[in-house]
């Protein structure tokens, strides 16, 4: 069964930095594309980037640009996101999710992650 | 980008009556729409995928269609465990896009 879990909850200051993790399990996790969205309370879910975990490159929304990087472990089948320049605006629940290609729909989610920015 | 609108923003409805939410998009995405569903406080679930392809173990009650700009999500007849926010999602083109939700709640 195809299982992502993502690391705990984070209480960040503004102007910090969060790194959240979400390992792969029981699946080749180089084959596939992760994604990460996050969803503000009471908001849309909202795309934020890509990493392809065999080859590393990564595709950024262009509302987080500069500020989140994407990377991966291919030992650890783990892939990262960090969010730097933290604001308030930026509490949110973050998901990771792996793509399913050929229609590349998000067929698996991990459980998700509390960021609160707060000081 | 593409922006995905969702009509309507919630609904009530009661146990086996027929729900449909739809989902537009700003220009056209061919087939590449999925429906997600979210329970409060839990990670969202593939519904369907490709418009109308029924992820294994969802059940049969639930279906999608449409084509383009214009797409719906069917529940045949509303169950309990059927509460929730209802999302879909565009995968044509980056930035991946998703609808506002459309919350379900049982009457």
């Amino acid at each position: 069964q195809v299982q992502l879990v993502q690391s705990g909850a984070e209480v960040k200051k503004p102007g910090a930095s969060v790194k959240v993790s979400c390992k792969a399990s029981e699946y080749t996790f180089t084959s596939y594309t992760m994604h990460w969205v996050r969803q503000v309370p009471g908001q849309r879910l909202e795309w934020m980037g890509w990493i392809n975990a065999g080859s590393g490159d990564t595709t950024y929304s262009e509302r987080f640009q500069g500020r989140v990087t994407i990377t991966r472990d291919t030992y650890a089948n783990t892939a990262y996101m960090e969010l730097s320049s933290l604001k308030s605006e930026d509490t949110a629940v973050y998901y990771c999710a792996r793509e399913n290609s050929g229609w590349n729909y998000f067929d698996y989610w991990g459980q998700g992650t509390l960021v609160t920015v707060s000081s | 980008d593409i922006q995905m609108t969702q009509s309507p923003s919630s609904l009530s409805a009661s146990v086996g009556d027929r729900v449909t939410i739809t989902c537009r998009a700003s220009q056209n995405i061919n087939s590449y729409l999925s429906w997600l569903q979210q329970r409060p406080g839990k990670a969202p679930k593939l519904l369907i995928y490709a418009t109308s392809s029924l992820r294994s173990g969802v059940p049969s009650r639930f279906s999608g269609s449409g084509f383009g700009t214009d797409f719906t999500l069917t529940i045949s007849s509303l169950q309990p465990e059927d509460f929730g926010t209802y999302y879909c999602q565009q995968s044509y083109s980056v930035p991946r896009t998703f609808g506002q939700g459309t919350k379900v709640e049982i009457k």
